[in-house]
């Protein structure tokens, strides 16, 4: 089956880390540029991150630059968030998100909930 | 950055209607739109992809349109299914940005 699992996520405290997880199954990893996508409760959708499919290239919301450090497996078929200096407007759910034609998203995982609060 | 803003906000409508969301940009990004589906507690699904493409398994009562600024996306026949939240994406530059969404309910 042709899917994306999200992990990782919890209840951390301000200035906290953490990190995500997306593990892909059902198709080549490898031929895609992947994305992170939150959506904060009751709000919007908004974009995080992105990388190349061979992970030579990353791009970053100025929201999350310098805090987030998106990194992919491609021997395990894995996408990470790595996310520190954690506040609480970074909660949200996060989706992880496969891109197969330069910034359109067509298969999401589930979401995983990041909840920041002390 | 891109701002990209969609209108309604909400709009109410009955199963069977035509429904008419737009979709604008601060500045031209040809044909690089998205239109993604969202229903409560579930990820977005890509609708449209390039503007005016149809993604597979996706109705044929979804279409859309548009290039440069404007967009549109049009649900020929509302179906009970249909009651959800629309977002448009731009994918002409990074930071990828959404609009605020729509959310079409129950009239």
């Amino acid at each position: 089956e042709v899917q994306l699992v999200e992990s990782g996520g919890g209840l951390v405290q301000p200035g906290g880390s953490l990190r995500l997880s997306c593990a892909a199954s059902g198709f080549t990893f490898t031929n895609f540029w992947m994305h992170w996508v939150r959506q904060a409760p009751g709000k919007g959708l908004v974009w995080v991150s992105r990388i190349h499919s061979d992970g030579s290239s990353t791009n970053y919301a100025d929201s999350v630059k310098g805090r987030f450090t998106i990194s992919r497996d491609n021997a395990k078929n894995t996408l990470y968030l790595q996310m520190s200096s954690l506040r609480a407007e970074d909660t949200a759910v996060y989706y992880c998100a496969r891109d197969p034609r330069g910034g359109t998203c067509d298969l999401w995982g589930q979401g995983t909930l990041v909840t920041v609060s002390s | 950055d891109i701002q990209t803003t969609q209108s309604p906000s909400s709009l109410s409508a009955s199963v069977g209607d035509r429904v008419t969301i737009t979709c604008r940009t601060s500045q031209s990004i040809s044909t690089y739109l998205n239109w993604y589906q969202q229903k409560p507690g579930k990820a977005p699904n890509l609708l449209i992809y390039a503007a005016s493409s149809l993604q597979s398994g996706v109705p044929s009562r979804f279409s859309g349109s548009g290039s440069g600024t404007d967009f549109t996306l049009t649900i020929s026949s509302l179906q009970p299914e249909d009651f959800a939240i629309y977002y448009c994406q731009q994918s002409h530059s990074t930071p990828l940005t959404f609009g605020g969404g729509t959310k079409v309910e129950i009239k």
